[in-house]
């Protein structure tokens, strides 16, 4: 019964690579959210999704892309990783009623060598 | 945009209260939101205050002053669970609706 589900959990790459991080929601929620959360646990948006539409584009590095196959799916890719960018990536979705309540998946940690 | 102020660590005895206190500056206030995150897992949704005054349920709650740009999360009878981070975020009616702004945390530690 897992709402917002994460693969993978951690990620250990190289610099350089192209990884991506895929995230489903069984929520039935419009909206779908990447974060990042940096080694001083800030928690920073990076983009958002309404029904498969971009909604909010933080100012991220085009490295990273954002892709909505359909409102239950929203993946970032990322080219050309960075040390900086070795953090933990929540996924986050929200319905489309007051007060639009955020629930989180569980993070993936990447690591970035 | 935003300025989210917080404390960054407070320390509490297992059965006491504490409060923490959470400041903001926004252009067009539109909800206040507290989150508890655990170490090494998901944030997860606490409360959320839009009008003055406090909000209650068991034994946390939440205040807010809009005038004042402050906010608060208490918690009551503190159980060594409540270790933990707890996020104060912001939402602005300037951004784009959903959009939430969060302060840095406070940690959280409940000792026996």
């Amino acid at each position: 019964d897992t709402a917002v589900s994460q693969t993978p959990k951690y990620l250990v790459t190289q610099m350089g690579n192209d990884k991506s991080i895929k995230c489903e929601q069984n929520l039935g929620h419009d909206t779908m959210y990447w974060y990042k959360q940096d080694s001083k646990k800030f928690l920073k948006i990076m983009f958002s999704y309404n029904n498969k539409e971009l909604i909010i584009n933080e100012t991220v590095p085009n490295r990273f892309s954002p892709k909505s196959p359909d409102k239950a799916h929203l993946n970032l890719h990322i080219n050309s990783l960075e040390l900086g960018d070795s953090a933990v990536y929540f996924c986050a979705s929200s319905q489309g009623d007051d007060p639009e309540t955020q629930y989180f998946g569980p993070g993936t940690r990447l690591l970035v060598l | 945009g935003q300025n989210i102020d917080q404390p960054t660590e407070m320390t509490a005895t297992e059965g006491a209260i504490v409060q923490i206190n959470c400041t903001y500056q926004t252009s067009g206030f539109n909800g206040l939101f507290w989150y508890q995150q655990h170490a090494g897992e998901a944030p997860t949704f606490l409360s959320y205050n839009v009008l003055d005054g406090l909000e209650e349920k068991g034994r946390f709650s939440s205040f807010l002053s809009r005038s004042k740009g402050y906010s608060y999360l208490l918690l009551k009878e503190l159980q060594m669970k409540d270790s933990a981070s707890y996020l104060c975020a912001v939402r602005d009616i300037t951004d784009s609706w959903g959009k939430l702004q969060f302060g840095a945390g406070t940690q959280v530690v409940v000792t026996p």
